[in-house]
């Protein structure tokens, strides 16, 4: 079986630009997860989507990020506009409804924002 | 709320020393608590989970962990490490089954493995 997919690997993004990362869930999980991961902050939840429905958005991430999940096997973050700050992995995660919480990872998208 | 601390951000060892990774966790209940493991350049994998039962639970690889109420704790452990467990981990937290959304991490652990 396919893990996640994350693509791309690396994305170069001037301030201000709007990037979209993407990602392809293992086929048949229901749930898909949203991470960033910096060394300081570690993991932060951006977004959760259960069977396509948000269910967290993560809070302080409102305002700049968007993620969307269009049908049950692909999904997107938008990041608008972007910032240094920005700079980080982005992870995405699925896993089935029921397995109790074993997360699927892909290997992440690494943003760098100059 | 429910949180993690992993007290030491990173650990060296010698290949085939014991090895012992320390996470504490704040959580009014019984948690359900995971260990997971990130590989350079990879994502986040399972290395083992603990549901209320059996204290000492074992996961892939010769790792395995003990939970203890009393000390609000879930450390990880191997025998003999090998330069292979090179690698992040993971201590994380949630709430019960069904709930994946509201599983914690704690900031990880680097474990340096020299010959």
């Amino acid at each position: 079986d396919a893990g996640v997919t994350q693509t791309p690997r690396h994305e170069v993004a001037e301030k201000g630009q709007t990037i979209i990362l993407k990602c392809e869930p293992v086929s048949g999980h229901n749930d898909l997860f949203w991470y960033r991961q910096t060394k300081i902050q570690g993991l932060e939840l951006l977004s959760y989507f259960r069977s396509k429905s948000l269910m967290e958005d993560g809070g302080a991430f409102k305002d700049r990020f968007k993620a969307e999940m269009l049908n049950s096997s692909f999904s997107t973050l938008k990041i608008q506009p972007t910032e240094p700050k920005d700079s980080a992995v982005y992870l995405c995660a699925s896993s089935h409804w029921g397995s109790a919480e074993t997360l699927y990872f892909g290997s992440g998208t690494r943003l760098t924002v100059l | 709320a429910q949180s993690v601390t992993q007290p030491d951000a990173r650990v060296t060892v010698s290949e085939g020393a014991s090895l012992q990774l320390r996470c504490k966790y704040s959580y009014f209940g019984t948690p359900y608590l995971f260990w997971y493991v990130q590989y350079p350049r990879q994502g986040l994998q399972l290395l083992l989970k603990y549901y209320p039962g059996d204290p000492v639970v074992q996961g892939v690889n010769g790792f395995e962990a003990e939970f203890s109420k009393s000390n609000s704790s879930f450390h990880l452990r191997k025998a003999s490490v090998h330069w292979s467990d090179w690698a992040v981990y993971f201590c994380a937290v949630s709430p019960g089954t069904q709930v994946v959304g509201q599983l914690t991490f704690g900031r990880g652990t680097r474990l340096q493995v020299y010959a």
